[in-house]
């Protein structure tokens, strides 16, 4: 089965906040993260959090990790047109740097 | 900084046909990922390198894809032959430590 597993979409009315969930199955994960793919680009990289922690904030971003359950969310506040996009969580073990990505959320931010 | 650099973004050839991507990776990170995304299979790592040392391959789909990594500042993947199979979207990513950065991508399209 999948290592991350993400729900497939998401539609959120703008200025809402959004919220993006995520589960991991390995518990030796180090660190989490949440990138962030517009049509035609590549991965951009919004967030992290370290398996030791539990929360993250960023500006309008918030991560937060509940690691007994082996959840991740990614809470957008006020969500914007420009937020449009897929938006994959992904997971390094404790011995690399190597991605594990779930399949991605397509957020779309409706008027 | 300039961030990951690849090249060509497109590549459109023939079934056969020898495939050369590059990636010039950011100055000072001592980690290369490649990774091929597909609508059929997500995101895959395909092989990274440490310090230009290849250091888990088992990504690679078939003998027909090689890697190598000549020095600190640039990297290539090549398919020979190439097959409409592997067209994809081809991603270069470069880190130091945790935080790892992504290229545009070159989109491969094997007629």
């Amino acid at each position: 089965g999948e290592d991350v597993e993400q729900s497939l979409f998401l539609s959120v009315r703008e200025g809402d906040s959004s919220v993006i969930n995520c589960t991991y199955t390995d518990s030796s994960s180090t660190y989490l993260y949440w990138y962030k793919q517009e049509p035609g680009a590549g991965l951009q990289l919004l967030t992290y959090i370290f398996s030791n922690m539990d929360m993250k904030q960023d500006q309008r971003l918030t991560v937060l990790l509940n690691k007994k359950d082996k959840h991740l969310s990614l809470r957008i506040a006020d969500t914007q047109t420009g937020d449009s996009a897929i938006y994959f969580c992904a997971e390094t073990k404790s011995n690399d740097y190597k991605l594990s990505f779930g399949a991605g959320t397509t957020v779309t931010v409706r008027a | 900084d300039a961030g990951v650099i690849q090249s060509p973004r497109h590549e459109v050839t023939e079934m056969g046909q020898e495939v050369t991507l590059r990636c010039k990776p950011i100055s000072g990170h001592d980690y290369l990922f490649w990774y091929r995304q597909t609508m059929m299979r997500g995101l895959e790592l395909l092989i990274y390198f440490n310090n230009n040392v290849p250091i888990d391959d088992s990504g690679m789909p078939e003998d027909r894809f090689s890697a190598k990594m000549p020095n600190a500042s640039f990297s290539t993947l090549k398919i020979q032959p190439s097959e409409p199979r592997d067209s994809a979207v081809y991603f270069c990513a470069s880190s130091f430590r945790e935080r790892q950065f992504f290229g545009p991508g070159t989109r491969l399209t094997v007629l």
